[in-house]
C-alpha cells in the first residue's frame, strides 16, 4: 500500500541552528500537509501544498513540495524552543479519495537553549 | 472555532473489557478518523467515515469497531481489550472534497490515552 516515509525521527538541535525534515512517498501524491504537535498535544495543521515544485513560507518554516510531487521538506531557519515538536508530513493519494491522509512517522525536533 | 472533543483524556481498563472512545466534532464535517499514535510509528489510521453510517478500513483495523450514528459522533469500540492495544488514541475530522486542491485539513481532538492492564 501507500507508504509515507519521514526522516530523521528525531533531531536535537541548539537554538539557532537550523532544521530540516524529509518526507518521501512511494507513489505520486495529489497534495501533502504539514503538521505540527506540541509536547502533550494534539496534531495541528500548518501547510498544504498542491503543486509540483511549490515553495511556501511562514515566517522562519520553509516547505516545499518536490517536482515529480513524491517528496517534500520542511525547513526551519534559526530555530528556538518555541519550535520543539514533533512534525508529522502527511499525504493525500492521487485517488481523489476524499479526505484520508497517510501520515509519515514524524520528526521530534529538540532545541536546546 | 473548530472543536473536536474526545470523551477522555486518560482511561485504564483490563483485558478482556469493552470500551467505548467517543469524539464529537461541531464542524459539521462530512469526514471523521480514528487514529492511534504509538513512538516511532506515527499516526496510524484505524478507521474512518465519510458519511453517517459510512465506515472504511484503515491500515490497522483488527480488535477495532466504529459506529456513526450521527453525522457529529464517532465512536471507537475495543470489543475486548489487549494490552497491545494500550495507546493514545486521535479523533479527527475534515471537510468533505473531490477536488484535490481544496484544502482537507484535518481537526484532531486532544486524544485519549488509554491503558490496558
Amino acid at each position: 500500500g501507500q507508504q509515507v516515509m519521514q526522516i530523521p525521527q528525531y533531531q536535537h538541535v541548539q537554538e539557532g541552528e537550523d532544521f530540516t525534515t524529509y518526507c518521501n512517498s512511494s507513489t505520486t501524491l495529489s497534495n501533502i500537509q504539514w503538521y505540527k504537535q506540541r509536547p502533550g498535544g494534539h496534531p495541528v495543521f500548518l501547510i498544504q501544498l498542491v503543486k509540483s515544485g511549490e515553495v511556501k513560507k511562514q515566517k522562519r518554516l520553509t516547505f516545499q513540495f518536490g517536482e515529480a510531487k513524491k517528496n517534500s521538506s520542511l525547513h526551519i531557519t534559526a530555530t528556538q524552543t518555541t519550535d520543539v515538536g514533533t512534525y508529522f508530513c502527511a499525504g493525500s493519494g492521487s485517488s481523489g479519495n476524499t479526505g484520508k491522509l497517510i501520515f509519515g512517522q514524524g520528526t521530534t525536533l529538540q532545541v536546546k537553549p | 472555532d473548530v472543536k473536536v472533543t474526545q470523551s477522555s483524556r486518560y482511561l485504564v481498563k483490563r483485558t478482556g473489557e469493552k470500551v467505548f472512545l467517543e469524539c464529537v466534532q461541531d464542524m459539521d464535517h462530512e469526514n471523521m478518523f480514528w487514529y492511534r499514535q504509538d513512538p516511532g510509528l506515527g499516526l496510524r489510521l484505524i478507521y474512518f467515515s465519510y458519511d453517517v453510517k459510512m465506515k472504511e478500513k484503515g491500515d490497522i483495523p483488527e480488535g477495532y469497531s466504529v459506529s456513526r450514528e450521527k453525522k457529529e459522533r464517532f465512536s471507537l469500540i475495543l470489543e475486548s481489550a489487549s494490552t497491545n492495544q494500550t495507546s493514545m488514541y486521535l479523533c479527527a475530522s475534515s471537510l468533505y472534497s473531490l477536488s484535490r486542491g481544496q484544502k482537507k485539513t484535518q481537526y484532531f481532538g486532544p486524544g485519549t490515552r488509554l491503558l490496558v492492564l
